[in-house]
């Protein structure tokens, strides 16, 4: 089966502009996750939908990032204006849950790599 | 809240010695307990994971049991390669306040196996 597909592999951009990045899930996975990944840190969600319905976004700096999963597949992620600190890998991930859980982990994207100078 | 906690890195080992990586964790319920491995350059992959107290996780050498009186889920392997030098984390799926499983990751631990 095919991955967890993300683009763009690698973005540089200047402070205060804007940028987006897309996920296209596991086919049949229902819940999509979006993490940020700081050199030498572990993975931190960002936001979690099941389908196109926000899980949990506790953690998404609403001030600046945004993001949609507006037909339950594919997903946008947003950062406006972006920040020196938003430089990190953003890793899109998927999962096939029963009774909520995830059945077989969670499959994660290659990423893309921002970085803000 | 919930989180994860791995003995700090990096961890330095010649080929064939035996590894443990220590993973604690602190969440409501009862989750369910994965180890990822991220190899230089790539994604992170699922290493192998348990959904349940006693149960053991296992994959490429790699063995795991989830302990919940000591709330610990620690990596082992009895003999290392080169090969198996990478980055590995600890992670859990919990159930949230707002009834829906979350995910936490530690924050990893890195493997240098010399030859």
């Amino acid at each position: 089966e095919a991955g967890v597909a993300q683009s763009p592999r690698y973005k540089i951009i200047e402070k205060r502009q804007s940028v987006a990045f897309w996920c296209n899930p596991i086919s049949g996975h229902a819940t999509l996750y979006w993490y940020q990944q700081i050199l030498g840190q572990g993975p931190k969600l960002l936001i979690q939908f099941q389908n196109n319905g926000v899980v949990d976004d506790s953690q998404l700096p609403k001030d600046r990032f945004s993001a949609e999963r507006l037909k339950g597949v594919d997903s946008t992620l947003k950062i406006q204006p972006a920040k020196l600190e938003d430089s990190a890998v953003y890793l899109c991930a998927s999962s096939l849950v029963g009774a909520g859980r995830p059945l077989y982990g969670y499959t994660f994207g290659s990423g893309t790599r921002l970085t803000v100078v | 809240g919930n989180s994860v906690t791995q003995m700090e890195g990096p961890v330095t080992l010649s080929e064939e010695a035996f590894l443990t990586i220590n993973c604690t964790y602190t969440a409501t319920g009862y989750p369910s307990l994965f180890w990822y491995v991220q190899y230089p350059g790539e994604g992170l992959q699922l290493l192998l994971k348990a959904t349940k107290a006693d149960d053991k996780g296992s994959n490429k050498g790699f063995e795991a049991t989830y302990r919940k009186e000591t709330t610990s889920f620690h990596l082992e392997k009895g003999s290392v390669q080169v090969s198996d030098s990478a980055v590995y984390f600890c992670a859990l799926s919990s159930v949230s306040s707002g009834g829906s499983y979350i995910p936490t990751f530690g924050r990893g631990t890195s493997l240098i196996v010399h030859p």
